[in-house]
Order: C-alpha cells, then sequence, then structure tokens
C-alpha cells in the first residue's frame, strides 16, 4: 500500500525556518516525481515545489523560489522541504504528493499533510 | 498567469443524479488539465488527468471532457461519497493554476 507521511509542521515567527518531511513507502520512490503542494486555510491549492526522481530537475512557485529548497534521499525513501524567511501567507497545510505514473504535472496524495503556522 | 474559473461554485443535487461541473481557462490549455476531489480533512484525490483519463481506481461513473479553454467533469450518478469539493488544475506550465473549486452538496 502507498503511504506518504508528512511531518515537521508547527508554529513559527515570521523569518523563522522549518523542514518538512515525507516518508514514503509502499513502491519504488526512486521511480517517482515528488511534491509538496499546499492549502491554506479554507483556500484552494498551490503547488510549491517538485523534484525528479534523480534530482536533476527542481521547480518552485514564484511565491517561494530563493526562501524554499526541495530535496531528496532516495536511499531514506523521503522528501523534504526546507523552509526559511517564511512569511504569514506560507500558513497552510502542507501535503507531498507522488507524481502519478511517474509524470510530474499531476499528483495522488495520500498523508493528512503537515500543517504550517506562521505567526508572531 | 492563466486563470481557472469553475462554475457553479456550488453545486446542490440528490444522489442518483447527474452533476456537470464546468472549468473554464483564460486562454488555451490544449489538453492540460486535471481534476482533483477533495473532502473536509482529507488530501485531495486526483480524479481525472489529462483531460479526460481516470487513474486506476476511479469510479467509471466519472468522465471528463473539453479541449482549449473549455472543460467539464460529469458525475453520471451521485453516490453519497461523492458529495465533497472538486478542484480543476491547469498545467501547461508548472505550477499551473487551479481553480477556485465547485462544492458538491446534498439538496
Amino acid at each position: 500500500e502507498v503511504q506518504l507521511v508528512e511531518s515537521g509542521g508547527g508554529l513559527v515567527q515570521p523569518g523563522g525556518s522549518l523542514r518538512l518531511s515525507c516518508a514514503a513507502s509502499g513502491f519504488t520512490f526512486s521511480d517517482y516525481w515528488m511534491l509538496w503542494g499546499r492549502q491554506a486555510p479554507g483556500k484552494g491549492l498551490e503547488w510549491v515545489a517538485t523534484i525528479k526522481p534523480d534530482e536533476t530537475e527542481r521547480y518552485y512557485v514564484d511565491s517561494v523560489k530563493g526562501r524554499f529548497t526541495i530535496s531528496r534521499d532516495n536511499t531514506e525513501n523521503s522528501v523534504y522541504l526546507q523552509m526559511s524567511g517564511l512569511r504569514a501567507e506560507d500558513t497552510a497545510l502542507y501535503y507531498c504528493g507522488r507524481g502519478y505514473n511517474g509524470n510530474s504535472e499531476f499528483y495522488d496524495f495520500r498523508g493528512q499533510g503537515t500543517p504550517v503556522t506562521v505567526s508572531s | 498567469e492563466i486563470v481557472m474559473t469553475q462554475s457553479p461554485a456550488t453545486l446542490s443535487e440528490s444522489p442518483g443524479e447527474r452533476a456537470t461541473l464546468s472549468c473554464r481557462a483564460s486562454e488555451r490549455i490544449r489538453y492540460s488539465l486535471a481534476w482533483y476531489q477533495q473532502k473536509p480533512g482529507q488530501p485531495p484525490r486526483l480524479l481525472i488527468f489529462n483531460t479526460n483519463a481516470r487513474p486506476a481506481g476511479v469510479p467509471a461513473r466519472f468522465s471528463a471532457s473539453g479541449s482549449g479553454t473549455e472543460f467539464t467533469l460529469t458525475i453520471s450518478s451521485l453516490q453519497s461519497e461523492d458529495f465533497a469539493v472538486y478542484f480543476c488544475h491547469q498545467y501547461t506550465k508548472w505550477p499551473g493554476t487551479f481553480g477556485q473549486g465547485t462544492r458538491v452538496e446534498i439538496k
């Protein structure tokens, strides 16, 4: 069974940092694009960052470029999101997603997400 | 930025009825459209990709069509588990953009 378990969220002050983790199991992790997406309270979805299986390509939404870094460890079957310079508008539930059938455009999600709250 | 507009914002239907959801793009997106379903407290679920393709496990009562700027998701006979919010997502260029969602509620 495919599982994606997010962790690392919490309450942080503006300008602070957090590192999110996603532990994957039930599939060959090194074959898939992996994504961090988010959903602000009561709002819609937004793709934040994605990473190719071999880490040779990474893409970010413009609002997080230079502040967030996505990485992965194919030996640990995990994907990470290092977030710095956090802003109030980064407050959201962050989901880890797996590229469907090896794609990088659409994703399936299995976890409950990890909440990030940026507030003083 | 391509703006995705979904209609209606809320759709009230009875179980067993047919539901038709619309998504309009501000410019042509070819067939680069996905639909996601989301229930309260759950992650989004991929329902449709490439305009009309269903992932494994998605029931056949979900179908979709469209091209260019106009797209439709149809649920042929609403089941209790289908009452949820549905988002469309265009992905012509990463990260793409989402519609604001259509809430399908029980009438």
